[in-house]
């Protein structure tokens, strides 16, 4: 059973380019978190996903970023326009699905580093 | 403040030594976390608590839920130990399932 997969690892862009990064979360898992850890700081609650639906993204920048978990594929980190401030480690993370409660162990990738130029 | 607090933040230790990570927070929660980060790699889930002690090798981790406190504990250290030690937690209540982090201690373990 794969785990938690990101691609790519290492990405460089220049400012104003578009950034993907993407997410596969392990087999059988619907729930998917992003989180970002810039230089020098912890990490921080981006979004969290289930298919095709975004439940919570009070972490995300409201402008330039965005993030979709569709039906079928990897969910998607996406950030318009980038600038040096983006430049951090952002990782994904998936859980399984659970009817009975909110406290599910989180299983993270390997994470993205972004370099923007 | 930080609704998570991670003490020390920086930990040298000599091979063999026993070490304690503290962790303190301030709001409700359903779970309690441990991780670890090695330099420029992944992270990976060491326990997850939300009661009394776990314990997995040579790390024990424990949590008093009254006193909002959780320690993790390393047995007869070992350089390969070294790395960021991350305390988190899942605040109680709502739909999601988001973490909430501490800022890691950082753990140096010499021969």
């Amino acid at each position: 059973n794969a785990g938690v997969m990101q691609n790519p690892r290492h990405l460089v862009r220049r400012r104003g380019q578009e950034a993907r990064l993407r997410c596969s979360p392990m087999k059988g898992h619907s729930h998917v978190y992003w989180y970002r850890q810039l230089p020098e700081e912890g990490l921080k609650f981006m979004v969290y996903l289930q298919k095709e639906n975004i439940i919570d993204e009070s972490g995300m920048p409201k402008e330039r970023f965005s993030a979709e978990f569709p039906k079928e594929g990897p969910s998607i980190l996406r950030i318009q326009q980038v600038v040096r401030g983006d430049s951090a480690a952002y990782f994904c993370a998936s859980s399984p699905p659970s009817v009975i409660s909110s406290y599910n162990e989180q299983f993270f990738g390997p994470g993205t580093r972004l370099t923007v130029l | 403040k930080n609704e998570v607090e991670q003490s020390p933040q920086n930990l040298t230790a000599q091979e063999g030594e026993f070490i304690t990570i503290n962790c303190s927070y301030s709001v409700g929660i359903s779970a309690l976390h441990w991780l670890q980060q090695h330099p420029g790699g992944g992270i990976v889930s060491l326990f997850m608590l939300s009661s009394g002690k776990k314990k997995h090798g040579r790390l024990i981790a424990t949590i008093n839920i009254q006193e909002k406190h959780s320690s993790l504990h390393i047995t007869a250290s070992h350089p390969r130990d070294s790395a960021v030690y991350i305390c988190a937690v899942n605040p109680y209540g709502g739909a999601t399932n988001k973490l909430i982090f501490g800022t890691g201690t950082l753990l140096a373990v010499q021969p």
